[in-house]
């Protein structure tokens, strides 16, 4: 089964605040994604990855940045959190670009 | 851009009944995929279909690729409580910046 696992399931961080999300997945995936789910805007793309080092921006990357080190890792940074990216943010993985394993969400609130 | 429309946006049905939702596009996809999502937790790959008019099934759920390729359908044979959640359809389309494209969701009620 793929598993892909996300730090932290809740995070509460203060306006101003760096903070990291780190996605880590145990199949081997050359790709993998980040996203935020907001209700009535769906599930929009922020950074994605097809390899080590390597980095492609989404839809919505403003205020975001990732960093892929290692293949089975792939981090989310927001440089100074702002309570507009209050969010739920999901990490995602795929050996194929089209079928994509989730992860189970880490739930951010910026106060 | 392209748009995926998925209906309905909610249902709310008895336990035993079957349940049929769908996503259609202006757009032809390569890939579609349905998630299911329960609250607080992310998206869980229910069925990737890969080819027009494959027909796919996982226990009592079947999806099928349209001819088209513009649109896909998800049915559930009778459903129990634990099928509540929120269903999503994806559709991927290679030459297209390889993005996946999700529906707006079909939220499901099952009532024991």
């Amino acid at each position: 089964d793929v598993k892909v696992t996300q730090s932290s399931r809740y995070l509460v961080k203060r306006t101003g605040e760096k903070v990291f999300l780190e996605c880590v997945q145990d199949m081997d995936h050359e790709n993998m994604f980040w996203y935020r789910q907001d209700p009535g805007l769906g599930l929009r793309l922020i950074y994605f990855s097809y390899d080590v080092k390597m980095k492609e921006k989404g839809d919505i990357p403003e205020g975001y940045s990732v960093s892929r080190e290692k293949k089975e890792r792939f981090s989310l940074i927001l440089e100074s959190a702002s309570t507009n990216q209050t969010s739920m943010y999901l990490c995602a993985s795929s050996l194929r670009a089209d079928t994509q394993y989730f992860g189970p969400g880490t739930r951010l609130t910026v106060l | 851009g392209q748009q995926l429309n998925q209906s309905p946006q909610s249902m709310f049905i008895q336990e035993g009944e079957d349940v049929s939702m769908n996503c259609t596009s202006s757009s032809i996809f390569n890939t579609w995929l349905w998630y299911k999502q329960e609250p607080g937790e992310g998206p869980v790959l229910l069925i990737a279909l890969y080819k027009a008019g494959e027909l796919t099934s996982n226990g009592r759920l079947t999806a099928q690729f349209g001819i088209t390729r513009k649109d896909s359908f998800l049915n559930i044979s009778a459903s129990i409580p634990s099928d509540v959640g929120i269903y999503f359809c994806a559709g991927f389309l290679y030459n297209q910046g390889g993005k996946l494209i999700f529906g707006q969701g079909t939220e499901l009620s099952v009532k024991p």
